[in-house]
């Protein structure tokens, strides 16, 4: 049972555009969404994250916005850059007795320069 | 800091042998998660020790088992390989401060079995 969706599994942006990579979930107790980056042969990085109680976080050139309503999630990049291209990976977090993140199955995203 | 390391990098096993994997965490991290990813599936999440503890197991079989150390460094069991535990496992270590956690991951041991 996928909680985490990530239904594109690819992008493709001009350079200088902006990139929107959109993530949905399931399970209305996820308290914390977070979005990793990751390029081959490394392990996902961290680039932003948001709580529950927020519906936007900006930093720098990424912005990621909640919508719990629809149950929806997404990543702006802006400026889009060459260098950005890898595959990114929303995330969810469910507080019990410790915690779990859920994982969407990515989206590869292509800066074109 | 130094990052999250895991070890080995690359292993090759055949069906029916176990195989250990080990991580060690960022220094003060005390929580450690373990995911497994394959094409298509994303990161599927293993369990999670803190403080030596499992403190939550995802839906895999009992093949799968994992342990902290004091130390906070884990180590990862799978016992009677299959050919579909072929996969890229990662290790994650976090913290939490004043409510917000981000995971740091490791680069993750690439498991083929043949």
């Amino acid at each position: 049972d996928q909680q985490v969706k990530q239904n594109s599994p690819s992008l493709s942006v001009q350079e200088g555009r902006i990139s929107i990579l959109n993530c949905d979930y399931t399970n209305s107790m996820f308290d914390y969404f977070l979005w990793y980056k990751k390029y081959p042969a490394e392990g996902p990085t961290f680039l932003i994250s948001i709580s529950s109680i927020k519906d936007k976080n900006e930093d720098g050139r990424f912005t990621v916005f909640l919508n719990k309503s629809a149950k929806h999630l997404s990543l702006h990049i802006v400026p889009s850059q060459p260098g950005d291209s890898a595959v990114y990976f929303c995330a969810a977090r469910l507080t019990k007795a410790g915690n779990q993140f859920y994982f969407g199955t990515g989206t590869s995203l292509t800066v074109i320069p | 800091k130094a990052g999250v390391t895991q070890t080995p990098r690359y292993l090759i096993k055949t069906r029916g042998q176990q195989v250990t994997l080990s991580c060690s965490p960022i220094s003060g991290h005390r929580s450690v998660s373990w995911y497994q990813q394959t094409p298509g599936q994303g990161l599927q999440f293993l369990f999670e020790y803190f403080s030596e503890t499992q403190r939550n197991k995802g839906n895999f079989p009992g093949r799968f088992s994992g342990r902290q150390f004091s130390n906070s460094r884990s180590e990862m069991n799978v016992s009677t390989l299959e050919l579909g535990d072929s996969a890229l496992y990662l290790c994650a270590s976090s913290l939490r401060l004043a409510g917000q956690e981000t995971q740091y991951f490791g680069p993750g041991t690439r498991l083929l079995v043949l």
